[in-house]
Order: C-alpha cells, then sequence, then structure tokens
C-alpha cells in the first residue's frame, strides 16, 4: 500500500533547463508535503516543503506545486544545474494525527547533464 | 558539530544472530527518528522518540526489533534473530521542536545478514 508513489524511476535534464519531479499520494489526511535531496552515501537533506493550504512555494530555483485535487505534486528545478544531480524523494505527514511521522516515496533519480 | 553520526557504517552479520546500531543525533535536538530504506526504496518510518519517551512505533517494527533512548541523548536500535529480509539501510534523523522538517539525517548503517 504505497500511499506516496513517485512513477519516474529516473530522469535526465540538460543543464540550464527545467527539471519537473512528479509526486501522487492517496491519502487524503496527508496536510503537508516535503521534498528531500540524497547524494550516494549520504542521508537525506531537505529541500522544500508545502503545507495542504497554499499550492505554490518557491525558494530559489527550487518550487514545489500542489493539486489537491489530484493529489499531485511537483517539484520544479530551473535552472537545473550538474550539482542537483541525486535522488529526490517526495515525502508527506498528516500532521493533525502524527505530526513527526513522515512517509516517503520511492524516489526519483535526476540526472543533469552537462 | 559535525551533524548525526550513526554506527556502525557497515555491519554483515550471520542470519538469527543479534545486532545493534547507535545513533547520537545533533545536541540539544529533543526529537529522534529511525528509518530504514531498502534497494529502490524510500526511507519507512520505524519510530519516533521526543527526549527520552519512544512516541510512536510503525507495524514494521516487529517484537524483534526495539529500540531505546535512555538519557534522551543517543539511541539504539536491536534487531535480535536477525532474518534476511532485515538487511537495509537503517537511518536516524534528529531535530529540535520545529519537527521533520527540520530534520538532519544520518549517513546510515548498511546492514547485511547472510
Amino acid at each position: 500500500d504505497q500511499q506516496v508513489k513517485q512513477n519516474s524511476p529516473s530522469l535526465s535534464v540538460q543543464e540550464g533547463r527545467i527539471s519537473i519531479l512528479n509526486c501522487d499520494y492517496t491519502n487524503s489526511m496527508f496536510d503537508y508535503f516535503l521534498w528531500y535531496k540524497k547524494y550516494p552515501a549520504e542521508g537525506p537533506t531537505f529541500l522544500i516543503s508545502i503545507s495542504s493550504i497554499k499550492d505554490k512555494n518557491e525558494d530559489g530555483r527550487f518550487t514545489v506545486f500542489l493539486n489537491k485535487s489530484a493529489k499531485h505534486l511537483s517539484l520544479h528545478i530551473v535552472p537545473s544545474q550538474p550539482g542537483d544531480s541525486a535522488v529526490y524523494f517526495c515525502a508527506a505527514s498528516a500532521r493533525k494525527t502524527s505530526y513527526d511521522k513522515v512517509i516517503f516515496g520511492p524516489g526519483t533519480s535526476l540526472s543533469v547533464i552537462p | 558539530d559535525t551533524g548525526v553520526s550513526q554506527n556502525p557504517r557497515h555491519k554483515i552479520t550471520k542470519r538469527g544472530q543479534n545486532v545493534t546500531f547507535r545513533c547520537d543525533p545533533i545536541s540539544e535536538h529533543n526529537r529522534l527518528y529511525w528509518y530504514r530504506q531498502t534497494l529502490g526504496q524510500g526511507p519507512e518510518f520505524l519510530t519516533y522518540f521526543q527526549n527520552e519517551a519512544q512516541l510512536e512505533k510503525s507495524r514494521l517494527l516487529s517484537d524483534r526489533f526495539s529500540a531505546e533512548r535512555p538519557k534522551g541523548s543517543f539511541s539504539t536500535l536491536e534487531i535480535q534473530r536477525t532474518e534476511q529480509g532485515d538487511s537495509a539501510m537503517y537511518l536516524c534523523a534528529s531535530s529540535p521542536p520545529g519537527g521533520i522538517t527540520e530534520a538532519f539525517f544520518g549517513q546510515g548503517t548498511r546492514l547485511t545478514v547472510v
């Protein structure tokens, strides 16, 4: 029962172009969403988050969009840089019931080609 | 402070043996999390401590698994009678009262059960 889905295991993008990573969820109780980035041999690093009361959150080159009706969110990276090559995990939590329990998706491996 | 420290980094054990992993969180972080990650999957929540109190446990944490945080500082995760299915990366994270969005992950302990 995968509550957070990332249907693209991998993605390749040219440097300078936009990277779009997608995520779908099934649990309507989720009200907070996060993206983590992971380099090999390191633990995941928090990147950006969005509350369900918003539909967009931006931080520098990173923007997360949330479509609650479709239970879909996406992470946009513009412009993409080679250093962005990593595995990106979408994650979600239902803060009203379990503030600190976060459900992760399987990840999308992004390769930014110079 | 050098971040979240996990020891050992790698552990190979024979099926049926007991293993114990240690996590030293960032100083003054009162929240501590354990996750398990298998190949091609995102981290799966195992358990969460606030100070020394274990506040939530996943049903993934069978009776062979036990976690402690005796003085609200470091934590240990013990697996008894290991099985090949226990082979995974075990990740620890800690955070201040801001919760999982403020969490810092360690590099993990990779367990291989042979």
